[in-house]
């Protein structure tokens, strides 16, 4: 049973460049949350879909956009990247209509911004 | 407004019974959960628990919630090295909103 799968794990790009992560959910979830993780600091919420629309977003500009696939995988784009974006980004997945399941998350694309 | 709040350390030596803390703010009917994330990796579930309940036990793991002091603890019996890591708690709201808020995360050493 594949648990949450992130690509890729490291990338490295320079400020004004854009990004697309990729997040495939684990195998029965529908719906997928994206986090950011600044260095020594917890996670923070950046948005979540379901049904391939989004659901909730956090405080994030809209340099950050997503989309869900019918196959309810999902991804993370940045546009005009910042210093600031350097973070591990973490994407979760769950049930949606499971109200008391946990988020599982996924390990990560750590990126670097130059 | 939502903050979840930890220490920042913990040292404790191997076999000893390991307590990380947190407090959180909402009010309102929640979740919390506590993750523990290694090295280069990202986070894995160890256990949650739902508002209503005062404790939960699972294998080395006690839960502990005061609703009333909204205090959660997380209890790690015989601690082993391998048990290093950043451990986070986190609370969700019922109620309309499934984003979850983390704390900063206690970094516990286990020392041999």
């Amino acid at each position: 049973d594949a648990g949450v799968t992130q690509s890729p794990t490291h990338l490295i790009k320079t400020r004004g460049q854009q990004v697309t992560l990729r997040c495939s959910p684990k195998s029965g979830h529908d719906t997928v949350s994206w986090y950011q993780q600044a260095l020594g600091q917890g996670p923070q919420f950046i948005f979540q879909y379901y049904e391939e629309e989004e659901r909730q977003r956090g405080n994030f500009p809209d340099r950050f956009s997503g989309h869900q696939f019918p196959n309810y995988s999902s991804e993370l784009n940045v546009n005009a990247l910042l210093l600031g974006d350097s973070a591990l980004y973490l994407c979760a997945s769950s049930l949606y209509v499971s109200g008391n399941q946990p988020q599982h998350f996924g390990d990560g694309t750590r990126l670097s911004i130059l | 407004g939502e903050d979840v709040e930890q220490s920042l350390f913990l040292s404790v030596r191997e076999g000893d019974s390991s307590v990380i803390n947190c407090t959180y703010t909402d009010s309102s009917s929640t979740y919390l959960y506590w993750y523990k994330q290694e090295p280069g990796a990202g986070l894995q579930l160890l256990t949650y628990i739902f508002s209503n309940m005062d404790m939960k036990q699972d294998q080395r793991l006690t839960v502990l919630l005061n609703k009333k002091d909204k205090h959660l603890s997380l209890r790690i019996a015989d601690t082993q090295t391998g048990d290093s890591a950043i451990y986070f708690c986190a609370e969700r709201s019922i109620g309309g909103t499934y984003k979850y808020i983390f704390g900063t995360g206690t970094r516990l050493k286990v020392l041999a």
